[in-house]
């Protein structure tokens, strides 16, 4: 099963409602988790089960979908969600990733 | 504290092999599934393989791309994850991260929420 993200890359102003889409070749219910990744630094885990916040998330993400079609919102763009985001399937192996979409900030 | 260490990243040759460790600190490492990813420079994440806790046997997974070379094995008496990386190849060059894989077995898998710092592996001539 491939995950496909959406765009590849995007640059969007500081309070801007961002949308990352994250496309499965098969059905993977909501078995779907997104990450952040920042230059440097390890990916740490934003939402699981496809529209659950991780604990310490600010409520300005949000994630939806279930099936093949998957959604990261961020609600009003802030300076420091400039990072590179990450879908990834868990309903079974190998656990894919998706190719990835980077948030600048204009 | 919640804690995960790499070590055990450098040069290595192409065909060689290598063995990278990740120390466990701050939770119940026995309790827990543990996952590998690697990131190639300038690339997107790759999930490598995951570790299994006892009561699921110590069972493995891998990736289709080091299945047969790549091996992953912890010692819960160290609270260490390790991989065991064999006839390596230059496309094998990545930042490895270890990270624990929030799961309960048979019913939901939610994804990595702790993840290591990350150790650097490079594999060229």
């Amino acid at each position: 099963i491939q995950l496909t993200q959406s765009p590849s890359s995007l640059s969007a102003s500081v309070g801007d409602r961002v949308s990352i889409t994250c496309r499965a070749s098969q059905g993977i219910s909501s078995h779907l988790a997104w990450y952040q990744q920042k230059p440097g630094k390890a990916p740490e885990l934003l939402i699981y089960t496809a529209s659950t916040l991780q604990s310490g998330v600010p409520s300005r993400f949000s994630g939806s979908g279930s099936g093949t079609d998957f959604t990261l919102t961020i609600s009003s763009l802030q300076p420091e969600d400039s990072a590179t985001y990450y879908c990834q399937r868990l309903n079974d192996y190998p656990l894919t990733f998706g190719g990835g979409t980077r948030v600048e900030i204009k | 504290e919640v804690q995960l260490v790499e070590s055990g990243g450098g040069l290595v040759q192409p065909g060689g092999s290598l063995r990278l460790s990740c120390a466990v600190s701050g939770f119940t490492f026995s309790d827990n599934y543990m996952d590998w990813v690697r990131q190639a420079p300038g690339k997107g994440l790759e999930w490598v393989g995951r570790s299994r806790n006892k009561d699921n046997s110590y069972t493995t997974e891998y990736a289709a791309s080091v299945k047969g070379r790549f091996t992953i094995s912890r010692d819960d008496s160290k609270n260490s994850l390790y991989l065991q990386m064999d006839s390596l190849k230059t496309e094998d060059t990545a930042v490895y991260y270890c990270g624990r894989a929030w799961v309960i077995p048979n019913i939901q898998s939610f994804g990595m929420d702790v993840w290591g710092q990350g150790t650097t592996v490079t594999v060229s001539s």
